[in-house]
């Protein structure tokens, strides 16, 4: 099956510097998307993108497909961004999430 | 937007004692799915469930766990005999037809076995 992996696994930040994180992919996907989990343990839909860019105030990303690997744009980092950023890619049947990336935004 | 609800949100139960978590997925969705993360580690497949059959199932689905979806609007998960490594969060999810579109969560049912 698919294998999703994430890059940094943990991520320390002062509050108002920028972040990319990375998901690579084993295989094509048809379906790709960013989460994050907030610290009550919510998994919030940030992006639908299994390809192209979006933009979503300070967060963007990017999927390029062919080269199977995706990319999470947090800019001008605060506090409230902290918690865990998944990165979840498959077909309709089945949606395989990556380890994540913990992410602490300190002030 | 819109929203896959889950009941109950918390629940402690003995070991083998039998568990049905509920979800309520998004009216006109056609897949439906059920994950788990226990504490501080990734988020599992479980099972997906599509056209009132379930169309893949991971290696955690055993015997134990069961879906169905009873009245067209509940998508129920079952866990027969809980063990104590059944505790974690259960998330359920669901997605409209076709490649292009968005998968949600609900906020998920921590189950706790003791």
């Amino acid at each position: 099956g698919i294998q999703v992996e994430q890059s940094p696994p943990d991520l320390i930040l002062q509050e108002g510097a920028n972040s990319t994180l990375r998901c690579n992919f084993s295989d094509s996907v048809n379906n790709l998307q960013w989460f994050h989990q907030n610290p009550w343990g919510q998994l919030i839909n940030l992006f639908y993108i299994p390809s192209g860019t979006k933009q979503n105030g300070r967060l963007s990303a990017t999927t390029v497909a062919t080269e199977r690997y995706s990319l999470l744009y947090i800019s001008s980092s605060q506090t409230t961004d902290s918690g865990v950023y998944f990165c979840v890619g498959g077909g309709s049947e089945k949606l395989v999430f990556g380890k994540g990336t913990k992410l602490t935004v300190n002030p | 937007e819109p929203e896959v609800t889950q009941t109950p949100s918390h629940q402690v139960t003995q070991m083998g004692q039998e568990v049905i978590l509920r979800c309520v997925p998004i009216s006109n969705h056609l897949y439906f799915y059920w994950y788990r993360q226990i504490l501080g580690q990734k988020v599992e497949f479980l099972v997906s469930f599509y056209n009132n059959e379930i169309s893949e199932k991971s290696e955690i689905f055993d015997d134990q766990f069961s879906v169905e979806r009873p009245d067209g609007s509940n998508f129920t998960l079952k866990i027969r005999s809980t063990k104590l490594e059944d505790s974690a969060m259960y998330f359920c999810a669901s997605r409209g037809r076709g490649s292009g579109n968005t998968i949600y969560f609900g906020e998920g049912s921590w189950l706790t076995v003791v």
